[in-house]
């Protein structure tokens, strides 16, 4: 059981717009603006898309927009586009012992 | 360009050892902490532990703390993570992964190194 709480699995059509939520506590989601999203197509490593909870690295298309309220962050994905299918991931900063916790994933359907 | 390349596939008979590495090419090893992070087939993200390549210094997530040794060789440019008396469940693709204190996030990923215990 992953420490941070991501629905399973979201869709959406092509130009539609879907957010996924990530719930912690806040010993970590809540506490911190430590939140990040990595995007990982299968078979492929981890590609950081937001960090400290709403900034894109260089790179990132501005589809890609994050934010928190309380212990839970969203990750939204505006004009769905179908090379964005794949699972996301949250991860924040965390006092417990593990430093730095993930969500379960979130596998994302472009329809 | 930056990258990390990390060494190939391994398959290990349970109690063994593995010892996979990473090796940091377009910047300074030394200039970030690295962490490791596996994945169980069809599962998520799970974080090991990180380790200071200036210093050596090391912190593991208490799970892997009795059978985890992170080290480094900054001659090499190369970090190397080793875990020892291997399980069945320990079969997983492992990422080493640059910490970018800036980001406060994971900005540079290995390609992953798949590790499998079967006997």
């Amino acid at each position: 059981q992953s420490a941070l709480t991501q629905p399973a699995s979201v869709s959406g059509s092509p130009g539609q717009s879907i957010t996924i939520s990530c719930t912690g506590t806040s010993r970590d989601v809540g506490g911190y603006n430590y939140v990040s999203w990595y995007q990982q197509h299968p078979g492929k490593a981890p590609k950081l898309m937001i960090y400290d909870v709403s900034n894109r690295p260089s790179g990132v298309s501005n589809r890609f927009s994050g934010s928190k309220s309380g212990n839970t962050a969203s990750l939204t994905i505006s004009g769905l586009q179908a090379e964005d299918e794949a699972y996301y991931y949250c991860s924040s900063y965390t006092t417990s012992n593990t430093l730095e916790v993930f969500g379960g994933g979130t596998k994302l359907t472009v329809l | 360009q930056v990258q990390l390349v990390q060494s190939g596939a391994e398959v290990k008979k349970p109690g063994a050892s593995v010892k996979v590495s990473c090796k940091a090419s377009g910047y300074t090893l030394t200039g970030y902490y690295m962490h490791w992070v596996r994945q169980a087939p069809g599962q998520g993200l799970e974080w090991m532990g990180w380790i200071n390549p200036t210093s050596g210094d090391t912190n593991y997530a208490q799970k892997f703390q009795a059978r985890v040794t992170m080290t480094r060789d900054t001659s090499i440019s190369t970090a190397f993570m080793d875990l020892s008396r291997l399980r069945s469940d320990d079969t997983a693709v492992y990422y080493c992964a640059r910490w970018n204190w800036e980001m406060d996030a994971f900005d540079i990923w290995g390609q992953g190194t798949m590790v499998t215990v079967s006997s």
